[in-house]
């Protein structure tokens, strides 16, 4: 049973236009959440975080936002641009435990020029 | 400069051999874990580690060994007895348990294996 669910395996957008990347999560103990980004043949990089104290966080062209009613987060990307295009994964984590993240299946992300 | 270091990055198995996948990091991370990757299943976790000479299993564990013996290093063991290890491995750090969530993890490069 999947905790954590990425359920749009693609998303193609134009350069310049707004992305979205949307994530579902069943396990209410989830408090702190995630988004990397990885290119082919690499390793995921961390891209921004929240706490489930908060409902939004920004950090540049990146903002990600947490519904905890919902069990959902999302993260915008504005403006989109080429170097965008990867696979994007959303993780979730319980504060205290050893195992630390839970991973979705990721989403790719292809930006159109 | 520090960062993971996960080598090979490509590795061909003959059906019944052992393999190791070697992961060392230079971050003074105190936790490791190894991850495999498959094309629409995300990252499942196969072990990890928080301090040295303590491992525990994840999702995914059957089939696979590690050792942690430095804490700069966490190898993985691909044993015969892994039913499908045709994969992409990615092996990752983090600070200790409390601190990593603010700085997420740090993965390799990583090592695709593939059994021929």
């Amino acid at each position: 049973d999947q905790q954590v669910k990425q359920n749009s395996p693609s998303l193609s957008v134009q350069e310049g236009r707004i992305s979205i990347l949307n994530c579902d999560y069943t396990n209410s103990m989830f408090d702190y959440f995630l988004w990397y980004k990885k290119y082919p043949a690499e390793g995921p990089t961390f891209l921004i975080s929240i706490s489930s104290i908060k409902d939004k966080n920004e950090d540049g062209r990146f903002t990600v936002f947490l519904n905890k009613s919902a069990k959902h987060l999302s993260l915008h990307i504005v403006p989109s641009q080429p170097g965008d295009s990867a696979v994007y994964f959303c993780a979730a984590s319980v504060s205290g435990s050893a195992r630390q993240l839970t991973f979705g299946s990721g989403t790719q992300l292809t930006v159109l020029p | 400069d520090g960062g993971i270091t996960q080598s090979p990055k490509y590795l061909f198995r003959k059906e019944g051999q052992n393999v190791t996948l070697s992961c060392e990091q230079n971050l003074n991370h105190d936790a490791m874990y190894w991850y495999r990757q498959d094309p629409g299943q995300g990252l499942r976790l196969i072990y990890y580690s928080q301090i040295v000479n303590d491992f525990q299993k994840g999702d995914i564990a059957e089939g696979y060994s590690v050792s942690r013996e430095k804490k700069e290093s966490f190898p993985l063991t691909v044993t015969s007895a892994q039913k499908n290890p045709t994969a992409f491995y990615l092996c990752a750090s983090s600070r200790a348990l409390g601190r990593a969530l603010n700085y997420g993890y740090t993965f390799g490069s990583g090592t695709r294996l593939t059994v021929v």
